[in-house]
């Protein structure tokens, strides 16, 4: 089968750091990905992680363990935009399945 | 500027009505996907097609049905038979060949069922 769980909300200072964690179960492996998704709106591509290790894109990180099954998204210098829903989703084959979203809120 | 079309935005249907969402693409992707995603929740997928006319059932496909006649077009019909039809539909596409697809959403179209 395959499972994928991360935390249903989060809250965060702006300006502050925020972590948000994934943990996933799949028979088969293609690779991790992080959707950042507005209310009301499309998904939009944030990160993509296949080896173990951190990827680093601006304000935005994504960290994998493939061992574990384990991902998590780091959000640095928060800023109110930020405030969205966080999606993490895992790929097998041609397909990609999708966990139930954190949404974050974040504050002044 | 290359992306995906939703048609309608939103949509309100009587119970016991079929009706179509339409979803366009002019990215040359092959492989095209219905998602839905409820209040609170993740998105799953109803029906994909990775080649024109070849379609493949997702984890929720009862009570809907899709076609693939051209490669830019995947329309979704939800049918009567659909018991909670209310939801958030997205339709996506990506390219086939890779195998970490990233996928590109349309905005979405939102059906309420009165």
């Amino acid at each position: 089968g395959q499972n994928i769980d991360q935390p249903t909300e989060m809250t965060a200072t702006e300006g502050a750091i925020v972590q948000i964690n994934c943990t996933y179960q799949t028979s088969g492996f293609n690779g991790l990905f992080w959707y950042q998704q507005h209310a009301g709106e499309a998904p939009t591509f944030l990160s993509y992680n296949v080896l173990d290790g951190l990827e680093e894109k601006g304000r935005f990180s994504s960290f994998l363990s493939r061992s574990k099954g384990y991902s998590y998204l780091l959000l640095k210098e928060l800023q109110m935009k930020d405030s969205a829903s966080y999606l993490c989703a895992h790929g097998a084959g041609n397909m990609l399945t999708f966990g139930g979203g954190t949404r974050l809120m974040v504050k002044p | 500027d290359g992306g995906i079309t939703q048609s309608p935005k939103y949509l309100f249907r009587k119970e016991g009505q079929n009706v179509t969402l339409s979803c366009e693409q002019n990215l040359n992707h092959d492989a095209m996907y219905w998602y839905r995603q409820d209040p609170g929740q993740g998105l799953r997928l109803i029906y994909y097609s990775q080649i024109v006319n070849d379609f493949q059932k997702g984890d929720i496909a009862e009570g809907y049905s899709v076609s693939r006649e051209k490669k830019e077009s995947f329309p979704l019909t939800v049918t009567s038979a659909q018991k909670n039809p209310t939801a958030f539909y997205l339709c996506a596409s990506s390219i086939r060949e890779t195998g970490a697809n990233v996928l590109t959403f349309g905005a979405g179209s939102r059906l309420t069922v009165l």
